[in-house]
């Protein structure tokens, strides 16, 4: 089975920057995709890693260590609207996918 | 536009009484699931479908059932609806096995009483 973890809450200032740390426990563990969802709103997809390293798009940064089992979100120069909460989430390539409890951030001015 | 849909999006019944919830989806995809979403907690799988006539259990399929006929389809049935199952449900389709972007639907808010 899979299961990953990460924060439950964090908060910061708009402007900074803020990392949600996600560590997993996983078979045939394929990759980690990162969602945003707003509340009562649809999950939307932000990032995912395949290989380890950063994979980059725009305000939002995405890591991976397959060796640590270990990814984390980064989201830069924050806004008011990037509250929400954001999950990690591990699939396999067989179609089996887990998420994380979900972190949520608030972003205070 | 790309999209998922679902329907009905608010959904209130009673214990027993047999309801579908629909999924389509205009993009081709190969890959489905269904998930449910408690307060506090994440996204969990019930059911996924690789493709048409192929289907798996996800880690809470207990209660539910689900069918690819066609591509775009993946109805959701529950035979008879328990109160543990109000919850929030989300469709979600994807190109190859689903572990990339998953596209999800705006979510079913059903409350069994």
């Amino acid at each position: 089975g899979q299961s990953l973890e990460q924060p439950s809450e964090v908060t910061a200032v708009e402007g900074a920057i803020v990392q949600i740390n996600c560590t997993y426990q996983t078979s045939g563990f394929y990759g980690l995709s990162w969602y945003q969802q707003h509340d009562g709103g649809a999950p939307t997809f932000l990032s995912y890693n395949a290989l380890d390293g950063l994979e980059e798009t725009g305000r939002f940064s995405s890591f991976l260590s397959r060796s640590d089992s270990y990814g984390y979100l980064l989201l830069q120069e924050l806004q008011m609207k990037d509250s929400a909460s954001y999950f990690c989430a591990g699939g396999t390539n067989a179609g089996k996918s887990t998420f994380g409890d979900g972190t949520t951030l608030t972003v205070k001015p | 536009e790309a999209q998922v849909t679902q329907n009905p999006r608010y959904l209130i019944t009673v214990t027993g009484k047999k309801l579908t919830v629909t999924c389509s989806q205009n993009m081709n995809h190969e890959y489905m699931s269904w998930y449910r979403q408690d307060p506090g907690l994440g996204l969990r799988q019930i059911y996924y479908s690789m493709n048409v006539e192929v289907t798996d259990k996800g880690d809470v399929p207990e209660g539910y059932k689900v069918s690819r006929k066609e591509k775009r389809n993946f109805p959701l049935i529950l035979e008879s609806p328990s109160p543990n199952q109000t919850s929030l449900y989300f469709c979600a389709s994807s190109f190859g096995t689903g572990e990339v972007e998953q596209y999800f639907g705006p979510g079913t808010r059903l409350t069994v009483t």
